[in-house]
């Protein structure tokens, strides 16, 4: 079946260090989506991406930054991880008519940061 | 930028009966709201999903209502079972010029057998 795979499913680095999350999907969407979810705080945007030249900041892109390098792989890269970024996180991809936005997500990647 | 906000964060209802969740949202330019599930340990899945040129959208057991003059809208789910607990998330989307998906905070929604 189509998917969108994430990895690695958990990660536990150190303060300072970088990290790549990655992402890729065998669905053919052009939209993909990076979100953290936080308990309590729902799911948050952090990028998005409508096609391989494309990126946009969401709601809560500071620390972090992302690599679309084909349709099928969208990357997210913690440059220095701090601790507040320890969180799980999904990717997501759509195949948005324009008039609504259903997503697929990845199986998503814990993160812890010490 | 688009608000929602979801309520209650936490739900306990006994098996068989019914569970409300709300959620309100800001912008009246929104035009698509869907509601996510998340079983524990596992992926957010689309449930179930409304336009705003509709009232109310029913799938078996569930059902979503929307109010677009109060800017809010409603998940029932009817005859809980325990494979109804999960996380519960609403959302809002505009296909105006943000385009852009706003989730609400989550429903933990627990049915005791």
């Amino acid at each position: 079946d189509a998917d969108v795979t994430q990895t690695p499913r958990n990660r536990i680095t150190k303060t300072g260090k970088r990290i790549m999350l990655e992402c890729s999907q065998t669905k053919g969407h052009d939209r993909m989506y990076w979100y953290r979810q936080d308990p309590g705080l729902g799911l948050r945007l952090i990028y998005y991406s409508f096609d391989v030249k494309d990126i946009n900041k969401g709601e809560i892109s500071d620390g972090y930054s992302v690599s679309r390098q084909a349709q099928a792989k969208f990357s997210l890269s913690l440059e220095s991880a701090i601790p507040n970024q320890t969180a799980l996180y999904f990717c997501a991809t759509s195949d948005s008519t324009g008039a609504d936005e259903k997503l697929f997500f990845g199986s998503g990647t814990q993160l812890s940061v010490l | 930028g688009e608000n929602v906000e979801q309520h209650p964060s936490t739900l306990s209802v006994q098996e068989g009966d019914s569970a409300v969740i709300k959620c309100t949202y800001s912008d009246s330019a929104s035009n698509y709201f869907p509601w996510y599930k998340q079983e524990l340990g596992k992926r957010p899945q689309l449930i179930i999903d409304i336009r705003s040129n509709v009232g109310e959208k029913k799938d078996q057991r569930i059902a979503v209502t929307l109010n677009k003059t109060a800017k809010h809208f409603s998940l029932h789910i009817t005859e809980t079972q325990p494979e109804d607990s999960a996380v519960y998330f609403c959302a809002a989307f505009s296909s105006g010029s943000a385009r852009q998906l706003t989730f609400g905070s989550g429903t933990q929604l627990t049915v005791l057998p």
